[in-house]
């Protein structure tokens, strides 16, 4: 399968424990994204890279949340010190470096912060 | 500010009733839109990309259109699998790399 994969697809934790979710895109994409999603809503965007340069940051992204993409490839998102609005869907995507091109979206992982 | 609005929230249709889903948007540049259909528990499944006024796409039962304000999903004579979350989407011109604005989505469901 040659698709975005996303790890774990879900986890539980409890009010302020760190979590960690790893994101291996299609390998031949520069590009890669970090969405969050909530019940009812689209996803919005947080973060995204262009190869190992994160280009990009939404206000979204509290001072809890950090991101890499340390060799151009697979990314991390660490969320430190959960707490329970953070329960949501995080979703990763990549595409081309070609500008307008559609992104292709991992099966993302479910938080759920107890 | 860039504002994605997609209409409506929910569709309930019988199989083969067709009709529309629609999304408005405001926009200070735009270079795409795009259509997905997300399915529960799943991230999103890429459908259509539209870039100008008047273009027109078609996939099995779907045809997406665009105009300068909006873009309408057909869905003709619907069948139980298609129902599902659409969303719209739209990348802007000054928007860094492929970055997405998403709408809230119409959630579909298509019954025998």
């Amino acid at each position: 399968d040659t698709g975005v994969s996303q790890d774990p697809r879900h986890k539980i934790t409890k009010r302020g424990q760190n979590v960690t979710f790893r994101c291996d895109p299609i390998s031949e994409h520069n590009r890669l994204y970090w969405y969050r999603q909530t019940l009812g809503q689209g996803p919005e965007f947080l973060t995204y890279f262009q190869n190992e340069a994160q280009l990009e940051k939404s206000r979204l992204l509290s001072d809890r949340f950090s991101a890499e993409r340390p060799k151009g490839s697979f990314s991390t998102l660490e969320i430190q010190r959960t707490e329970q609005g953070d329960s949501a869907m995080y979703l990763c995507a990549s595409s081309p470096t070609n500008t307008g091109e559609k992104l292709f979206f991992g099966s993302g992982t479910q938080l759920s912060v107890l | 500010e860039d504002q994605v609005t997609q209409s409506p929230e929910a569709l309930r249709l019988q199989e083969g009733e067709s009709s529309s889903l629609n999304c408005s948007y405001t926009v200070s540049g735009l270079r795409g839109l795009f259509w997905y259909r997300q399915d529960p528990g799943k991230g999103p499944e890429f459908l259509f990309t539209l870039y100008s006024a008047g273009e027109e796409k078609e996939k099995e039962r779907l045809k997406a259109t665009l105009t300068k304000k909006e873009s309408f999903l057909h869905i003709t004579a619907p069948k139980p699998e298609d129902s599902a979350t659409y969303l719209c989407a739209v990348s802007i011109l000054t928007g860094g790399g492929n970055k997405l604005t998403f709408g809230t989505g119409t959630q579909l469901k298509v019954e025998l």
